[in-house]
């Protein structure tokens, strides 16, 4: 039972367009959600966030989307660079996360010039 | 500034061996989390530590072992390694009840 769904693998955008990653979740417990970004052979790092209470929250050329009643968040990247090109992870965590996030199976993220 | 640090970085094991890859955080974080990362799955929990001498299971804590007798410390151990188990393994940590884990760089783990 995925509880967090990244239903695109990959995604083409070319440099300077706008990127969009989707992601959707089934738990309604879930109340922080985050998006990390990985790039080969290294550990994911935390990119942006955002709480249930809002369903905005943009940071630089970063902005993520809620939409509670749908259970549906986005990340809007603007405008892409060919540096973004990742794999980028949708998570999510109830409670303070004592336990960790639940983690989607990622979107690669490809920019092309 | 260190953060987590992760070793070895590369290993290649055989099928029933005992493996233990070493965590090691300089931030004094309370939480830390073992993760594993596969094709198809994404990041799946292994294990979780809230503090020195408290840990508890995952997602898929299967045939492996951990311990906690340090807070900077969280190693992971295969008690009888297996190919399934061919992996990269992330440890990261958190510094209490808040949301953001900060990963540490991985160890790939090869079973043959």
């Amino acid at each position: 039972d995925q509880q967090v769904k990244q239903n695109s693998p990959s995604l083409s955008v070319q440099e300077g367009r706008i990127s969009i990653l989707n992601c959707d979740y089934t738990n309604s417990m879930f109340d922080y959600f985050l998006w990390y970004k990985k790039y080969p052979a290294e550990g994911p790092t935390f990119l942006i966030s955002i709480s249930s209470i809002k369903d905005k929250n943009e940071d630089g050329r970063f902005t993520v989307f809620l939409n509670k009643s749908a259970k549906h968040l986005s990340l809007h990247i603007v405008p892409s660079q060919p540096g973004d090109s990742a794999v980028y992870f949708c998570a999510a965590n109830s409670g303070g996360g004592a336990d960790g996030l639940t983690f989607g199976k990622g979107t690669h993220l490809i920019i092309q010039p | 500034d260190a953060g987590i640090t992760q070793s070895p970085r590369y290993k290649i094991t055989e099928t029933g061996r005992q493996v233990t890859l070493m965590c090691h955080q300089t931030w004094s974080h309370s939480y830390m989390f073992w993760y594993r990362q596969d094709l198809g799955h994404g990041l799946r929990l292994i294990y979780y530590s809230a503090a020195a001498d408290i840990t508890d299971k995952g997602e898929v804590p299967d045939g492996y072992v951990v311990s906690r007798s340090k807070t900077e410390n969280f190693p992971l151990t295969l008690e009888s390694a297996t190919r399934s188990q061919t992996s990269v393994y992330f440890c990261a940590s958190k510094q209490g009840p808040g949301n953001t884990i900060y990963f540490g760089e991985g160890s790939w783990l090869t079973v043959v």
